[in-house]
Parts: structure tokens; C-alpha cells; sequence
């Protein structure tokens, strides 16, 4: 149980485009999901909470308007890349928490996207 | 401000030899620590949390608030444990996780 979908799982594209990133709980609902960004042999950085219903929460120095984060069901969760441009290029993973009184619930990762912009 | 450190990029050792992974963090308050394993071609997945105090798969991890450290300790490493071995922490009214670098484990035969 507890399975994180997320997809696609590669993606190339030409700078200026704009990329969706789905990521669903197949087996259990979640009112958070969490995007998260991880550059070449560098840890995982949390880019922004995805609170279903309501607006995503964003770490500092992640742009809002650059990084489109969209939670309208309790299953799904879309992280939209606009106007996309090399730099972007990066492997993002999404993970969801079983929804819960219970704080404690641990994180359950999708395989990630790697986003390749040309 | 929250910080996990793995001071080892990669640790190779022989089956059979003792393994301890070292991670240890910066937090002001009381954290939840734990360990994330990621196997090749798989996803990120738990490996073991400081409150559950179980040990998976024969690994175990003790907090020790003194030395801010959450290690984690295989008294025999098998070569299926190699992988990619994470340490994250979450903070108190927090449920993001903040991750550490990582380190490659290697188990030789």
C-alpha cells in the first residue's frame, strides 16, 4: 500500500515551454504532497507543500509564479514548470503522507521527473 | 534554521564488515529523524524511524541528543544493502523533510 505515482518520468523539451508534473496517491488520500527538487549528487530541497484545497506553501527563494503547484483533489497533485529554461533542468520528486490525525505519518515517494530543457 | 549533515559522500566496505553511517543535525527544538534508502532504479523509500525504535532489515538507528547524531549501524553488511542512504529531519509542526546529501553505500563481495 501506499503508492506514489508521478508522471511523467522524463521529459525533454525546448527552452520557453511549459512542463506538467502529476504525482498521485494511488491507494490512500493525502491533503499534503510535497514537490521537491534534487540537482546532481546533491540532496533532496523541498521546493513547496502542496495543501489540497488551498494554496501551496513555498520555501524561500522558490518563485511561485515560475513553479505552478496545483492540489485539487486529495489524490492529485500538479507541479506546472512555465516558461521553462535550462536551468530548470533537474530531477523532481513528490511524496505524500497517508491523510491522518497522526502527525507522525512517514513521507511516501513518487520515481521522480527528470526535466531535461534544451 | 533545520540542517542534516552526512559527512560521507561514500562508504565501501566488505560483506560481513560493520557499518555506520553518520549523520547528524542542527535543530533547535525536539526533531523526528530518519533514515530514507534508495536502491538502484527504485524510489526513495523509509528504511527506519528514531521513534519507532525497530531495527529493518538489521539496521538501527539511535537519537542521541547530545551529539545531535541519528547514525545508522548494521552490525554485518550483506551486498543487497548497497544503495543510497539519506538521513532527513522534520521539525516540530512541520511535515516537510529536510535531507541530508546522502551516502553511497558499497558492499563488496
Amino acid at each position: 500500500g501506499a503508492v506514489v505515482s508521478q508522471h511523467p518520468s522524463r521529459v525533454i523539451c525546448k527552452s520557453g515551454t511549459s512542463v506538467k508534473i502529476e504525482c498521485r496517491s494511488l491507494d490512500f488520500q493525502a491533503t499534503t504532497m510535497f514537490w521537491y527538487r534534487q540537482f546532481p549528487k546533491q540532496s533532496l530541497m523541498l521546493m513547496a507543500t502542496s495543501n489540497e484545497g488551498s494554496k501551496a506553501t513555498y520555501e524561500q527563494g522558490v518563485e511561485k509564479d515560475k513553479f505552478l503547484i496545483n492540489h485539487a483533489s486529495l489524490t492529485l497533485s500538479t507541479l506546472t514548470v512555465t516558461s521553462a529554461h535550462p536551468e530548470d533542468s533537474s530531477f523532481y520528486i513528490c511524496s505524500a503522507s497517508l491523510l491522518s490525525g497522526d502527525s507522525n505519518q512517514p513521507q511516501h515517494f513518487g520515481d521522480g521527473t527528470r526535466l531535461s530543457i534544451l | 534554521a533545520q540542517r542534516v549533515t552526512q559527512p560521507e559522500k561514500l562508504l565501501s566496505v566488505f560483506k560481513g564488515a560493520p557499518v555506520e553511517l553518520k549523520c547528524n543535525y542542527s535543530y533547535s527544538g525536539s526533531p523526528e529523524l530518519f533514515w530514507y534508502v534508495q536502491y538502484s532504479r527504485q524510489r526513495l523509500q523509509l528504511l527506519l524511524r528514531h521513534i519507532s525504535r525497530e531495527s529493518i532489515k538489521g539496521f538501527t538507528a539511535d537519537l542521541n541528543k547530545g551529539e545531535t547524531s541519528f547514525h545508522l549501524k548494521k552490525p554485518f553488511a550483506q551486498e543487497e544493502d548497497s544503495a543510497m542512504y539519506y538521513c532527513a529531519l522534520r521539525g516540530t509542526g512541520r511535515r516537510a523533510l529536510t535531507f541530508g546529501s546522502g551516502t553511497r553505500l558499497q558492499v563488496q563481495p
